[in-house]
């Protein structure tokens, strides 16, 4: 049974600093993977996806890379601002349309 | 742009009432999902549709129903609302099967059951 972890749960860091998430999973047979933003009582915004075949994915200051093999998956967001602060959740998809999700991490940028 | 909408927001409901949660998507996307989201338990599958009258079982099935009648909307079903149904409703629908494909998520419905 497919399970995805998140380290770390909880993250503080100032403004300006360029930080990595984490998300690990059990099973490396996966379809692909997508990043999610979810900000406080609302819904999930998404991110990036990376199919299994690729190896990362760009968006502005978001790097998402994928080693499937590893089962690692990493979020690199550069030069973090104040409006980063949310969840961020990672999302596996198996050979069924089901994603596996982690517990997030909880993200705060300080002025 | 893809919008997925719930009915609504917020929702108080009290114990043993039957509720219906709307989801509707705008761009004929042919697979919805209901999830539901606890603090600690993360996001966790209800039910999900492949295609109008269709559907299957997530991992949480117990107490809900579904309702696929026409491809854009999907319903989801508490037929006897109680307390341990509090939590946050999630929709979200995707174009298809291929590895390219997003997940696409409505603004969620807070669910409290008194």
């Amino acid at each position: 049974k497919q399970e995805v972890t998140q380290i770390p749960a909880a993250l503080s860091v100032p403004e300006g600093e360029n930080l990595v998430l984490n998300c690990s999973f059990t099973d490396s047979a996966i379809y692909n993977l997508q990043w999610f933003r979810q900000d406080p009582g609302k819904g999930l915004t998404s991110l990036l996806l990376i199919q299994s075949s690729q190896r990362e994915q760009t968006s502005g200051r978001l790097n998402a890379s994928l080693d499937k093999s590893s089962g690692r998956s990493t979020l690199y967001i550069a030069a973090s601002q104040p409006g980063d602060s949310a969840t961020y959740l990672c999302a596996v998809r198996g050979n069924t349309d089901k994603l596996i999700f982690g517990t997030g991490t909880r993200l705060q940028v300080f002025p | 742009d893809v919008k997925v909408t719930q009915s609504s927001r917020y929702l108080v409901k009290r114990t043993g009432e039957k509720v219906f949660l709307e989801c509707v998507q705008d761009m004929d996307h042919e697979n919805m999902f209901w999830y539901r989201q606890d603090p600690g338990l993360g996001l966790r599958l209800i039910y999900f549709s492949y295609d109008v009258k269709m559907k299957e079982k997530g991992d949480i099935p117990e107490g809900y129903s579904v309702s696929r009648e026409k491809k854009e909307r999907f319903s989801l079903i508490l037929e006897s609302a109680s307390t341990n149904q509090t939590s946050m409703y999630l929709c979200a629908s995707i174009p298809g099967q291929g590895p390219s494909y997003e997940q696409y998520f409505g603004p969620g419905t807070r669910l409290t059951v008194t």
